[in-house]
C-alpha cells in the first residue's frame, strides 16, 4: 500500500460547481497536510496547510482533515476555468527537522466555461 | 521579493553528456530538494540538504549529483548515467526546525535528451 493515494482524474466539471479532491494515507503519524496548485509548466504553490485535524477555510477553498479515517479533502466551491489545474495532496510526520513531505500523485482538474 | 529561481527553462541534453541544472533562493531557507516529475507518477524525491555541505539521497538518487556549498545554491547535475532523464525537474526549499511550514517551489526546469 502506497504512503498516499490519490485519484489522478482527470476530473472535469462545469463552471460554478463544488469541486471535491481527496487523498487517503496509511501512515498516521502525518500531522501536516497541504494542499498545493501547479498549472501546466509550473512549479506546485502551496494553496493550504493544515496542523491535526479539522477544517481550515480561506474563500472558495476549504480543507478538511480525518485523522480517524486517514482522509483528507479539498473542497473548492464556485469553481472557476483558473481553477483548472493539477492538485497535489501532501504530508509529513515531520519527526523533529528531518521529515519530508510525501506527496499524491496528484488529480488533474478542469473547469469549463 | 524572495523566491525560488531555477535555470535554465529548458534544456537539451545529447546522449552521453552531463548537465547541470541551476537552484538559486533568497528566502534564508536551511532546506533545499530536487523533484522529478514525469507524467502519471507525481513528484519524486532525488536529492535533499538540510545543511550546507551536506546532503542526502531519495529515492531516484542514481545517475544524479548534487552539492550545497552556499545556503542560497543547491545545483543537480545529471550525468550520462542516468538513462532517462528526459523529465520535468523542480527545486524547492524550507525552513527547518519543529513545526513544518511547507516547501516553496521553483517553476522547473524541463530536459529532454535529443
Amino acid at each position: 500500500q502506497k504512503e498516499v493515494e490519490q485519484d489522478p482524474g482527470p476530473l472535469s466539471v462545469p463552471e460554478g460547481a463544488i469541486v471535491s479532491l481527496n487523498c487517503t494515507y496509511s501512515n498516521s503519524a502525518f500531522q501536516y497536510f497541504m494542499w498545493y496548485r501547479q498549472y501546466s509548466r509550473k512549479g506546485p504553490e502551496l494553496l493550504m496547510y493544515t496542523y491535526s485535524s479539522g477544517n481550515k477555510e480561506d474563500g472558495r477553498f476549504t480543507a478538511q482533515v480525518d485523522k480517524s479515517s486517514k482522509y483528507i479533502s479539498l473542497f473548492i466551491r464556485d469553481s472557476q476555468p483558473s481553477d483548472s489545474a493539477t492538485y497535489l495532496c501532501a504530508m509529513s510526520d515531520h519527526r523533529g527537522s528531518q521529515g519530508n513531505l510525501i506527496f499524491g500523485k496528484g488529480t488533474k482538474l478542469s473547469v469549463k466555461p | 521579493d524572495g523566491g525560488i529561481t531555477q535555470s535554465p527553462k529548458y534544456l537539451f541534453r545529447k546522449e552521453g553528456q552531463n548537465v547541470t541544472l541551476s537552484c538559486e533562493q533568497n528566502l534564508n531557507h536551511d532546506a533545499m530538494y530536487w523533484y522529478r516529475q514525469d507524467p502519471g507518477q507525481g513528484l519524486r524525491l532525488i536529492y535533499y540538504s538540510q545543511i550546507v555541505n551536506d546532503f542526502q539521497k531519495g529515492d531516484i538518487a542514481e545517475g544524479y549529483s548534487v552539492s550545497r556549498e552556499k545556503k542560497e545554491s543547491f545545483p543537480l547535475t545529471v550525468t550520462s548515467a542516468q538513462k532517462n532523464p528526459t523529465a520535468f525537474y523542480l527545486c524547492a526549499s524550507s525552513f527547518t526546525g519543529p513545526t513544518l511550514y511547507g516547501y516553496t517551489f521553483g517553476s522547473g526546469t524541463r530536459l529532454t535528451v535529443v
